[in-house]
C-alpha cells in the first residue's frame, strides 16, 4: 500500500525559503504512470494545487506561483521536494503531497497527512 | 482562466437525506472532474474521478455525473460519517479545487 509523508520545518522566516520532502513508502517514484503533486490548505480556507512532477521529471506548476516554486525528485531516496521561495505570512498553510495518475486520471488518489507551516518572524 | 464554483457553500440535513452537490467551470473540461472529501484535520480523500467514476472501496452512496461545465456529486442517503466538506476538482488544464460545500447536521 502506497503512503506518502511530508516532512520539514513548521515555521518559516518572511522572505526566507520553505522547503519540504515528501518520501514515498510502499512502491516507487519512479513510476511511469504516476505524477506527484503538492498541494495546500490556509487555514480556514480552501485548497490550493501548487504543483506537480512527472516521472519524467517535467514539472507543471501554479501560474500563480510559478515564480516562486520549484519542485524535483530524488529517485534514490524515494522522494520528492518541494521549494517555495520569498514566503510571506500568505504562505502559511497545511501543505499535503499527493499522488495522481496510474488508473486514476486527472485526480489525486493518495495523499499524506499534511504539515503544517507558519510564516513569522 | 478556468474559474470553478460550488453550491450551496454550505448545506445543513439529516441522516438519511439525499444531498446534491454542483460544481461548474467556466469553461467545458470534459469529464475531467474530481470530487473530494475532507474531514477536520484530515487529508482529502478522493471519492470520483472522471466525474462519475467512484474511486475504489468508495461506498456506493456516493454518485457523480455531469459533463462540460456542470457536474453534480450526490449523497443518496446521508450517513454520519458524511457530514464534512466536498470539492471539487478540475484537471482539464492544470487542477484547480472549487471552493468547497459544507454538509452538516441539521
Amino acid at each position: 500500500q502506497l503512503q506518502l509523508q511530508e516532512s520539514g520545518p513548521g515555521l518559516v522566516k518572511p522572505s526566507e525559503t520553505l522547503s519540504l520532502t515528501c518520501t514515498v513508502s510502499g512502491g516507487s517514484i519512479s513510476s511511469s504512470s504516476y505524477y506527484w503533486g503538492w498541494i495546500r490548505q490556509p487555514p480556514g480556507k480552501g485548497l490550493e494545487w501548487i504543483g506537480s512532477i512527472y516521472y519524467s521529471g517535467s514539472t507543471y506548476y501554479n501560474p500563480s506561483l510559478k515564480s516562486r516554486v520549484t519542485i524535483s525528485v530524488d529517485t534514490s531516496k524515494n522522494q520528492f521536494s518541494l521549494k517555495l521561495s520569498s514566503v510571506t505570512a500568505a504562505d502559511t498553510a497545511v501543505y499535503y503531497c499527493a499522488k495522481g495518475g496510474g488508473i486514476i486520471p486527472g485526480a489525486f488518489d493518495i495523499w499524506g497527512q499534511g504539515t503544517m507551516v507558519t510564516v513569522s518572524s | 482562466d478556468i474559474q470553478m464554483t460550488q453550491s450551496p457553500s454550505s448545506v445543513s440535513a439529516s441522516v438519511g437525506d439525499r444531498v446534491t452537490i454542483t460544481c461548474r467551470a467556466s469553461q467545458g473540461i470534459s469529464s475531467w472532474l474530481a470530487w473530494y472529501q475532507q474531514k477536520p484535520g484530515k487529508a482529502p480523500k478522493l471519492l470520483i474521478y472522471a466525474a462519475s467514476s467512484l474511486q475504489s472501496g468508495v461506498p456506493s452512496r456516493f454518485s457523480g455525473s455531469g459533463s462540460g461545465t456542470d457536474f453534480t456529486l450526490t449523497i443518496s442517503s446521508l450517513q454520519p460519517e458524511d457530514f464534512a466538506t466536498y470539492y471539487c476538482q478540475q484537471a482539464n488544464s492544470f487542477p484547480l479545487f472549487g471552493p468547497g460545500t459544507k454538509v452538516d447536521i441539521k
